[in-house]
C-alpha cells in the first residue's frame, strides 16, 4: 500500500526556518516525481513545488510565492522528500501536503496523497 | 498563470441525486485535468486525471469530460459519503494550479 507520511509542522516566528519531510513507503520512490502542496485554514489549495525523479534529472520547479525562500530535496536511499523552509512568513500559516506524481517527469497528475503538517507562523 | 475557475462554488443536493460541477481554464490545457475530493479536516483524494480517467479504487458513479477549456465533474447518484469539497486543477502548464473548489452539501 502506498503511503506518504509528512512530519516536522510547528509553531514558528517570522523569519525563522523550517524542515518538512515526506516518508513514504510501498513503492520504488525513485521511479516518481514528488510535489510538495499546502492549503491555508479555510482556503483552497495551492501547490508549492515540484521534484523531478533522477531518471529526469532531478530537477525542481517553484511556485513564485516561495521561490528563493523555500527549497525542495529528495533522498532516494531514506525514500524521503524534504521541503527546507526560509524566512517564514505569518502567509506561509498552511498545513502543508506532499503528493506523488503518476510519473518522474513533469506535467504529471498527482495520485496519492499525505495526511499533511500543519505550520503555522506567529510571533 | 492558468485561471481555473469553477461552478458552482457550493450546492446542495439530496443523496440520490445527480450532481454536475464544471470547470473552465483560461487557455487550452488539452486533457491535462485531475479532480480532488476533500473532506473536513482530510487530506485531498485524487478522483479523476487527464479529465476522464478515474484513479484506482473511485467508485463508477464519478465521471469526468472535457477537453481543451471546459471540463465537466459527474456523481451519479449522490451518496451520502460524497458530501465534501471538490477541486479541478491543471497540470499542461507550470505553477499547475487548482479552482476554488465547490462545496457540495446535503439538502
Amino acid at each position: 500500500e502506498v503511503q506518504l507520511v509528512e512530519s516536522g509542522g510547528d509553531l514558528i516566528k517570522p523569519g525563522r526556518s523550517l524542515r518538512l519531510s515526506c516518508s513514504t513507503y510501498g513503492f520504488t520512490f525513485g521511479d516518481y516525481g514528488m510535489n510538495w502542496l499546502r492549503q491555508a485554514p479555510g482556503k483552497g489549495l495551492e501547490w508549492v513545488g515540484f521534484i523531478r525523479s533522477q531518471e529526469y534529472g532531478g530537477t525542481i520547479e517553484y511556485a513564485a510565492s516561495v521561490k528563493g525562500r523555500f527549497t525542495i530535496s529528495r533522498d532516494d536511499s531514506e525514500n524521503t522528500a524534504y521541503l527546507q523552509m526560509n524566512s517564514l512568513k505569518t502567509e506561509d500559516t498552511a498545513t502543508y501536503y506532499c503528493a506523488r506524481s503518476k510519473s518522474g517527469g513533469g506535467f504529471s497528475p498527482l495520485d496519492n496523497w499525505g495526511q499533511g503538517t500543519l505550520v503555522t507562523v506567529s510571533s | 498563470d492558468i485561471q481555473m475557475t469553477q461552478s458552482p462554488s457550493s450546492l446542495s443536493a439530496s443523496v440520490g441525486d445527480r450532481v454536475t460541477i464544471t470547470c473552465r481554464a483560461s487557455q487550452d490545457i488539452r486533457n491535462s485535468l485531475s479532480w480532488f475530493q476533500q473532506k473536513p479536516g482530510k487530506a485531498p483524494k485524487s478522483l479523476i486525471y487527464a479529465a476522464s480517467i478515474m484513479h484506482s479504487g473511485v467508485p463508477s458513479r464519478f465521471s469526468g469530460s472535457g477537453s481543451g477549456t471546459d471540463f465537466t465533474l459527474t456523481i451519479f447518484s449522490l451518496q451520502p459519503e460524497d458530501f465534501a469539497t471538490y477541486y479541478c486543477q491543471q497540470y499542461n502548464n507550470y505553477p499547475p494550479t487548482f479552482g476554488q473548489g465547490t462545496k457540495v452539501e446535503i439538502k
